[in-house]
């Protein structure tokens, strides 16, 4: 049973570019959550999406978006890249409020 | 605003030397309480939930347990192989929906040294 699989695995953007980053559910879940990790902190919220709207969402800018598509999966795009952009981005899903289960991340970096 | 705080920033034990981590938190109504251990280059693997003050888990050598303000991951006899960053993260209660985020703590970092 594959769990929650994003790709790519690490990607490198200039400043100012734009970037999406692609995240497959585990199987069976419905929700999917996008989270950015910086070094050695914790995970923080971007938003989450259900039925291919978008549910909740953090304090992040516009420049990020997302999209859920009918077989669940997902995609986050990050528009005019910033270099505090640079970070670990995890992906988790779940079955409504079940506890999510994480995908590996892609490490973005932007110089 | 909800918050997480972790401590200590990080722990080095011997092989079998038991120790326990904090996770204080603040949260406008609790619905969960959430211990993730993360490996080097892995996103979180999920090890409990708690979701009332008195509840505990268990699972081999650790033990989450919660009370109104803090939770706590009690490791006993720990082996090199429980190295790891290890989350708390809360989930606040959103007016009946099943949608809410977790807000994370920065993490404690585990070494065991055998």
């Amino acid at each position: 049973d594959a769990g929650v699989t994003q790709s790519p695995t690490h990607l490198i953007k200039t400043r100012g570019q734009q970037v999406t980053l692609r995240c497959s559910p585990k199987s069976g879940h419905d929700t999917v959550s996008w989270y950015q990790q910086a070094l050695g902190q914790g995970p923080q919220f971007i938003f989450q999406y259900y039925e291919e709207e978008e549910r909740q969402r953090g304090n992040f800018p516009d420049r990020f978006s997302g999209h859920q598509f009918p077989n669940y999966s997902s995609e986050l795009n990050v528009n005019a890249l910033l270099l505090g952009d640079s970070a670990l981005y995890l992906c988790a899903s779940s079955l409504r409020n079940a506890p999510l289960h994480f995908g590996n991340g892609t490490r973005l970096t932007v110089t | 605003e909800d918050q997480v705080t972790q401590s200590p920033e990080a722990l080095r034990l011997q092989e079998g030397e038991s120790s326990s981590l904090n996770c204080s938190y603040t949260v406008s109504g609790l619905r969960g309480l959430f211990w993730y251990r993360q490996d080097p280059g892995k996103g979180p693997e999920f090890l409990f939930t708690l979701y009332s003050a008195g509840e505990e888990k268990e699972k081999e050598r650790l033990k989450a347990t919660l009370t109104k303000k803090e939770s706590f991951l009690h490791i006993t006899a720990p082996k090199p192989e429980d190295s790891a960053t290890y989350l708390c993260a809360v989930q606040a209660n959103a007016g009946g929906t099943s949608y809410g985020k977790l807000t994370f703590g920065q993490g404690t970092i585990l070494t065991v040294h055998p």
